[in-house]
């Protein structure tokens, strides 16, 4: 495979399910990154890591976790979530976090909190 | 904090009739400007980055260009396939990927 790819691409999941999800890069990157998509609002970057640490957390709440094991794998650990959190989430990586750096996205996860 | 506002929000064009799309932005100490097409249900696929304005980049039917204030993306003569989501994305100092609203394109035949 290359490029970014996230499993699921669909999830349901109820608000006292604990679920995650997987990003994984095959583009030799340094730096990962979680987004959020919701309907009728622009992307919110919620999470970034430069060579498996954690540079930014953008206020995002505590029922989100993320995990990033190694410069290839992402991991968003969702638990209690609820029905306003239910969106698109996108991984994406880049060379490394610079500012200048180009970002390139997986076709994302579609989440469903009922 | 940086801003960025996409206009129109949508967009209906006939089959081979050329337009443009604005992005406008507020940033302090641009590093990058990124342009990004978004098919339904899929992740924004990478267009174009432009880092100085009088920069200009051409992919096929689309061109991209950069003022100090604001970003055009003119699609030429465009086909069918061309409809799509665009998005438009800027950089300051820092890791922070700031998105506009994007702008939805329908091209009919």
């Amino acid at each position: 495979e290359t490029g970014v790819t996230q499993t699921p691409r669909h999830l349901v999941m109820g608000m006292t399910n604990k679920k995650s999800l997987k990003c994984e890069q095959h583009l030799g990157h340094n730096a990962m990154y979680w987004y959020k998509q919701s309907a009728k609002k622009p992307l919110e970057l919620m999470f970034v890591y430069n060579f498996k640490e954690q540079t930014e957390n953008n206020s995002v709440p505590s029922r989100f976790s993320p995990e990033c094991p190694n410069s290839s794998h992402l991991f968003l650990h969702l638990h209690t979530l609820q029905p306003e959190d239910s969106a698109l989430y996108l991984c994406a990586s880049s060379p490394t976090s610079l500012s200048t750096d180009t970002q390139y996205f997986g076709p994302g996860t579609r989440l469903t909190v009922l | 904090e940086d801003q960025v506002t996409q206009s129109p929000e949508a967009l209906r064009l006939q089959e081979g009739e050329s337009s443009s799309l604005n992005c406008s932005y507020t940033v302090s100490g641009l590093r990058g400007l990124f342009w990004y097409r978004q098919d339904p249900g899929k992740g924004p696929e990478f267009l174009f980055t432009l880092y100085s304005a009088g920069e200009e980049k051409e992919k096929e039917r689309l061109k991209a260009t950069l003022t100090k204030k604001e970003s055009f993306l003119h699609i030429t003569a465009p086909k069918p396939e061309d409809s799509a989501t665009y998005l438009c994305a800027v950089k300051a100092a820092g890791n922070k990927l700031t998105f506009g609203g994007g702008t939805r394109v329908l091209v009919k035949p």
